[in-house]
């Protein structure tokens, strides 16, 4: 049982160039979402999905957007990377209840824009 | 805007010890709360959830609610080495389902 898989677990760019971060969840749950951690500041959620079709903006969305492609998947995608982009981003699914369940992470994708 | 805070730390016991670990959260109407352990470059693992006011027990690890002073803390008995992580709080519900985390607090147990 995979859980929740992200793609690449690394990745360096340079300022301006694009990029998609994938994540896909094996559990069939209905929420997904998208944090970014830096050191010093927590998770911030960036985007999330509370079902197939719907996205909602999070804390810090500027910068980022996102597919709901389906049930599985959710993509993140930096359209012009900027050095300020760099973290350590993480995947989510949410069990149910939406509104009580455990979020399941996925190991993360480490970001460098220089 | 939902905010969660956390004592900053670092936290420093030594090994036997009873690590308190604190958070406040500002949304009155949160339902949910969670508390994640991080060990460095790993994503984060769920440890505690606690819906209730009082207490709630799982092996060495208790959390402790209280709705009315909107604060919900983790207690770690006999700490352990292995104990060494951030310790995230996460709180959801109220005016909506998010999950908030806070800073984190960085726990280190010393042999």
């Amino acid at each position: 049982n995979a859980g929740v898989t992200q793609t690449p677990k690394f990745q360096v760019l340079k300022t301006g160039q694009s990029m998609t971060l994938q994540c896909a969840q094996d559990m069939n749950h209905n929420s997904m979402y998208w944090y970014r951690q830096d050191p010093g500041m927590g998770l911030r959620l960036i985007y999330y999905s509370a079902s197939e079709g719907t996205t909602d903006k999070g804390e810090v969305p500027n910068g980022y957007n996102v597919s709901r492609l389906n049930k599985r998947e959710f993509s993140l995608r930096l359209e012009s990377a900027a050095p300020s982009q760099t973290s350590v981003y993480f995947c989510a699914s949410q069990g149910s209840p939406a509104n009580t369940g455990e979020l399941f992470f996925g190991e993360g994708s480490r970001l460098t824009v220089l | 805007q939902k905010e969660v805070e956390q004592n900053s730390g670092p936290l420093s016991v030594p090994e036997g010890a009873i690590a308190s670990l604190n958070c406040t959260y500002s949304d009155r109407g949160s339902q949910s709360f969670f508390w994640y352990r991080q060990y460095s470059g790993k994503s984060p693992e769920l440890i505690m959830s606690i819906y209730s006011n009082g207490d709630k027990e799982d092996g060495r690890f208790t959390a402790q609610l209280n709705k009315a002073s909107q604060y919900v803390s983790l207690l770690i008995r006999d700490s352990q080495p292995s104990d060494s992580a951030t310790y995230l709080c996460a709180v959801s519900g109220g005016s909506n389902y998010k999950l908030t985390f806070g800073k984190g607090t960085l726990l280190t147990v010393n042999p």
